[in-house]
């Protein structure tokens, strides 16, 4: 069965100071691999699709990698807003769907 | 970019009543879109897929007949809650595929927060 597990579920940080967030998954077949943020009461934001082990994409502060058991969202010298939900979802040419993770909720205190 | 909208994005209903919510694609279609529920600090989690002109396929443990969906055109899908209960209180987020952007193609709703009183 497939899974898709993200740590930690939260993460408290202070303002300036860097962490990663890990998505480890177990699927078959995988197409691609996607990264989203998702503020309260809102659906999820696109932030970055990853397709092969090795691929890294960056937009600001954020940086995905991927291997070929997990995916690694950085966030360097965070701030305020990037306070949010960041979750990772598995895409598999079979079955037409994403796979989500649970989250991690991040606060970035100023 | 792809946009979809969703309404409403709240509403509170009474115990026994139906509510439906609506999803649009509004600058593409969509073939497939997708009904997720979300429990407060959860994930989303899949509830069905429904493909324009045919029956929806609903995930394990997902009662059919109380989540109707309807997908009748390229550009709209919507969800029905009937006989609605307390229990049914959730976030629930559509999600609608542009098969054109291939695996980039799914672009979410903005959520509909569902109360039943």
């Amino acid at each position: 069965e497939d899974q898709v597990t993200q740590s930690p579920e939260a993460l408290r940080l202070q303002e300036g100071e860097s962490s990663s967030l890990n998505c480890s998954y177990t699927v078959s077949g995988l197409r691609g691999l996607f990264w989203y943020r998702q503020d309260p009461g809102k659906g999820p934001e696109f932030l970055f699709t990853l397709y092969s082990a090795g691929e890294e994409k960056e937009k600001e502060r954020l940086k995905a990698t991927l291997t070929k058991k997990e995916s690694f969202l950085h966030i360097t010298a965070p701030k305020p807003e990037d306070s949010a939900t960041y979750l990772c979802a598995v895409y598999k040419a079979a079955g037409n769907k994403l796979t989500f993770g649970g989250g991690t909720r991040v606060l970035v205190k100023p | 970019g792809a946009v979809v909208s969703q309404h409403p994005s709240r509403v509170i209903c009474k115990s026994g009543t139906s509510v439906k919510i609506e999803c649009r694609s509004l600058d593409f279609q969509a073939t497939t879109m997708f009904w997720y529920r979300q429990f407060p600090k959860q994930s989303l989690m899949l509830m069905a897929t429904s493909n324009e002109g045919s029956k929806a396929t609903y995930e394990q443990g997902v009662e059919k007949d109380k989540f109707l969906i309807n997908h009748a055109s390229l550009t709209l899908s919507t969800l029905t809650v009937t006989s609605a209960h307390p229990e049914d209180s959730s976030f629930y987020i559509c999600s609608a595929r542009d098969h054109g952007q291939g695996a980039l193609g799914y672009t979410f709703g903005s959520g509909t927060r569902l109360t039943v009183v």
